[in-house]
């Protein structure tokens, strides 16, 4: 069965510095997404990709935020400048349409010290 | 109270048990799903249930999903051990593109 994935399954970065976490979504997949969970919280949305752009996006997906759809394959996320409370699981989702079923990657687990 | 709701917050039940979870939300939806996550692993779809839908089931899985009380449920029969984790409801809301919002889920443990 197709699945997402993500690379690196743990990141640990030193304040300030950048981080790039990357998912290899579903091959025929249309859609991506970025969520994030901070520890003992619940999942929250970051932002929707289409056609290579952001299709739509939440309030914590500031300045500090990117995401790039390099190739045909990979789907990333950048933080340019990471905080303490940057710190979280960071999930990757992909589906064919819109309002279809979100499958998601097993998540980066990133760690700001 | 937020969207996608679920109750309770925790549940511990005997194996072989069912295992009933509720979720309610707040604005109109497209469809919603339910997710499970096994501590500090991934989200594993479990249902997804569209709006013009009222029951689905898949194996042991029954969900149902009340437009009217914008409410939704996920009931588990003859639990095993193995569905010890959490559950967490999505609704796709109709005005906000695909982005799915979470609840806080509820945390099922199956004692055997």
């Amino acid at each position: 069965e197709p699945e997402v994935t993500q690379t690196p399954s743990h990141q640990v970065t030193q304040m300030g510095q950048e981080v790039i976490l990357r998912c290899v979504p579903i091959s025929n997949h249309l859609y991506f997404y970025w969520y994030r969970q901070i520890l003992g919280q619940k999942v929250e949305f970051l932002v929707s990709f289409y056609n290579n752009e952001i299709s739509e996006k939440s309030e914590i997906f500031d300045d500090q935020f990117s995401v790039e759809r390099p190739d045909g394959s990979n789907f990333t996320l950048k933080i340019r400048s990471t905080k303490l409370e940057d710190s979280a699981m960071y999930f990757c989702a992909s589906s064919i349409g819109t309002s279809a079923q979100q499958f998601f990657g097993p998540g980066t687990r990133l760690t700001v010290l | 109270s937020q969207q996608g709701e679920e109750d309770p917050q925790a549940l511990s039940i005997q194996e072989g048990e069912n295992a009933t979870m509720n979720c309610s939300y707040k604005t109109s939806i497209n469809n919603l799903q339910w997710y499970r996550q096994n501590s500090g692993r991934g989200l594993v779809h479990l249902i997804l249930i569209r709006s013009n839908e009222r029951e689905k089931h898949s194996g042991r899985l029954r969900v149902t999903l009340d437009t009217s009380k914008k409410s939704s449920s996920l009931l588990i029969t003859a639990s095993r051990a193995a569905d010890t984790a959490s559950y967490f409801c999505a609704t796709d809301a109709l005005a906000s593109g695909s982005r799915l919002t979470f609840g806080e889920g509820t945390q099922l443990t199956v004692n055997p």
